[in-house]
């Protein structure tokens, strides 16, 4: 079956623009986690989305938002860009995404490269 | 808090021998999953193997096993018979027992396998 789909795989934005990164989950799966990955700071969770509705999110500005749709895609919005924003931005699927389990294994996609100049 | 600690930045490994990457780990929940990543240069995190609290045996998936401490709160992953192809980031991550918990991953170490 598909994987989890990225979209646009690479993006290059001004300081001060907004930005708007898509996520396919694998069919079936209903849970989206979306991370910011750079070399200063790692992985960090931005938020995870469960049946439409945000279900957990890490500590980022309010900046950062994202929104599932019925089809379990989802999207991740940043507002008014600034140059820190550069990084890997990496969406997972899970089947449930709760509890511990390998159901609660996360695949990610190969996710979008954000740079902003 | 929960909190995962890889204390290896880089590693090098001639091919063909065993690699352990070290992972420790930290929470206060009874119930807990431990995730193993690995991240080539594209960028994408492939799935190698879980472990959850409860399992009494450690994991083993083809040449990736995972030798669970549980006491010691250890998750090392062990590679054997390494392969240039294993050249890449690996992640130690973990996920606890409650309602949307995250998943929180370590800093990393970097495995580079020589010919």
């Amino acid at each position: 079956k598909a994987g989890v789909t990225q979209t646009p795989r690479y993006l290059i934005k001004t300081r001060g623009q907004q930005v708007t990164l898509s996520c396919s989950p694998i069919s079936g799966h209903r849970s989206v986690s979306w991370y910011q990955q750079t070399p200063g700071q790692g992985l960090q969770f931005l938020f995870e989305y469960f049946s439409e509705t945000q279900r957990n999110k890490g500590n980022f500005p309010g900046r950062f938002s994202g929104r599932q749709f019925s089809n379990s895609r989802s999207e991740m919005n940043v507002s008014t860009l600034e140059l820190g924003d550069s990084a890997l931005y990496l969406c997972a699927s899970s089947f449930s995404g709760q509890g511990v389990s390998i159901d609660t294994e996360a695949f990610f996609g190969q996710g979008t490269r954000l740079t902003v100049v | 808090a929960q909190k995962i600690t890889q204390t290896q930045p880089g590693m090098f490994v001639q091919e063909k021998e065993a690699v352990t990457l070290d992972c420790t780990y930290d929470t206060s929940d009874p119930s807990y999953g431990l995730f193993w990543y690995k991240q080539p240069s594209s960028g994408e995190m492939i799935f190698l193997i879980y472990q959850g609290s409860y399992d009494q045996q450690n994991a083993t998936e083809g040449r990736y096993s995972l030798n669970f401490q549980k006491a010691r709160k250890s998750a090392n992953l062990v590679i054997s018979a390494s392969q240039l192809g294993d050249s890449a980031m690996y992640f130690c991550a973990m996920r606890e027992g409650g309602i949307a918990s995250k998943i929180i991953f370590g800093s990393g170490t970097r495995l580079s396998i020589r010919p």
